[in-house]
C-alpha cells in the first residue's frame, strides 16, 4: 500500500467550476499536510498547509483534513485556466521527510 | 528573501560517471532535503540534513550520498551513474522542525546517456 494516494486524473473542469482533489494517507502518526502545485517543467510550489482537523481557506482554495478518516482534500473554487497544473498532496510525521502522492493533473477548460 | 537556488540547472552525463549537485537554502533555513522526481516513480525522498547531520534517508542505493556545510548549503553526489538516474533532482529547505513547510528550488535536470 502506498503511503499517500491521490484520486487518479486527469481532472478536467470548465472555467469557473469547482475542482475537487482528494488524498488519503496510511500513517496515522502523520501530523502535517501540504498541497503543492507543479506546472509542467517547474518545481513544486506550496499552495496550502493544514495541521488540524477541519477546513482552512485561502482565497479560492480550501483544504479539508479528517485525521480519523486519514483523508485530506483540496477544493479550487472559480477555477481559472492558470490553475491547470499537477497538484501534489504531501504528508509528514516526525521523520523529517515529505511523502508525496503521485499527483492529480487538473485542466481548466476556457 | 531569495529562494532556494540549485546549480547546475541542467546536466548531461554518461553511464559510469559521477555527478555533484549543489543547493543553497533560503537564508535562515537550516534543513535541506533532497528529492528525486521521475515520471514513473513520482517524487521520492532521498535524504535530509540539519546542522550538517543527516536525520533521515530514503530507500536509495549507497551511490547516492549527500552532505551539508556549516553555512547550511548542501551537496548531493551520485556515483557510477545509471540510465535510471535520469531525473529532476529537487532540493527543499525549511527552518528545521518536522512540521514546517519545505520550499523547493528550481531543480537540476540530469540526463544520463
Amino acid at each position: 500500500q502506498k503511503e499517500v494516494e491521490q484520486n487518479s486524473g486527469p481532472l478536467s473542469v470548465p472555467e469557473g467550476a469547482i475542482a475537487s482533489l482528494n488524498c488519503t494517507y496510511s500513517d496515522r502518526g502523520s501530523q502535517s499536510f501540504f498541497w503543492y502545485r507543479q506546472y509542467s517543467g517547474k518545481s513544486p510550489e506550496l499552495i496550502m498547509f493544514i495541521y488540524s482537523n477541519g477546513d482552512k481557506e485561502d482565497g479560492r482554495f480550501t483544504a479539508q483534513l479528517n485525521k480519523a478518516s486519514q483523508y485530506v482534500s483540496l477544493l479550487i473554487r472559480d477555477s481559472q485556466p492558470s490553475d491547470s497544473a499537477t497538484y501534489l498532496c504531501a504528508v509528514t510525521s516526525n521523520d523529517y521527510k515529505l511523502s508525496f502522492g503521485a499527483g492529480t493533473t487538473v485542466t481548466v477548460r476556457a | 528573501k531569495a529562494g532556494v537556488t540549485q546549480t547546475p540547472r541542467y546536466l548531461i552525463k554518461t553511464r559510469g560517471q559521477q555527478v555533484t549537485l549543489s543547493c543553497s537554502p533560503i537564508s535562515g533555513h537550516r534543513s535541506v532535503s533532497w528529492y528525486q522526481q521521475t515520471p514513473g516513480q513520482g517524487l521520492q525522498f532521498l535524504f535530509e540534513y540539519f546542522s550538517e547531520t543527516q536525520r533521515n534517508k530514503g530507500n536509495f542505493p549507497g551511490r547516492f550520498s549527500g552532505r551539508q556545510f556549516s553555512n547550511s548549503r548542501s551537496e548531493m553526489n551520485v556515483s557510477t551513474l545509471e540510465l535510471g538516474d535520469s531525473a529532476l533532482y529537487l532540493c527543499a529547505s525549511s527552518p528545521g522542525t518536522p512540521q514546517e513547510t519545505q520550499y523547493f528550488g528550481p531543480g537540476t535536470r540530469l540526463l544520463v546517456l
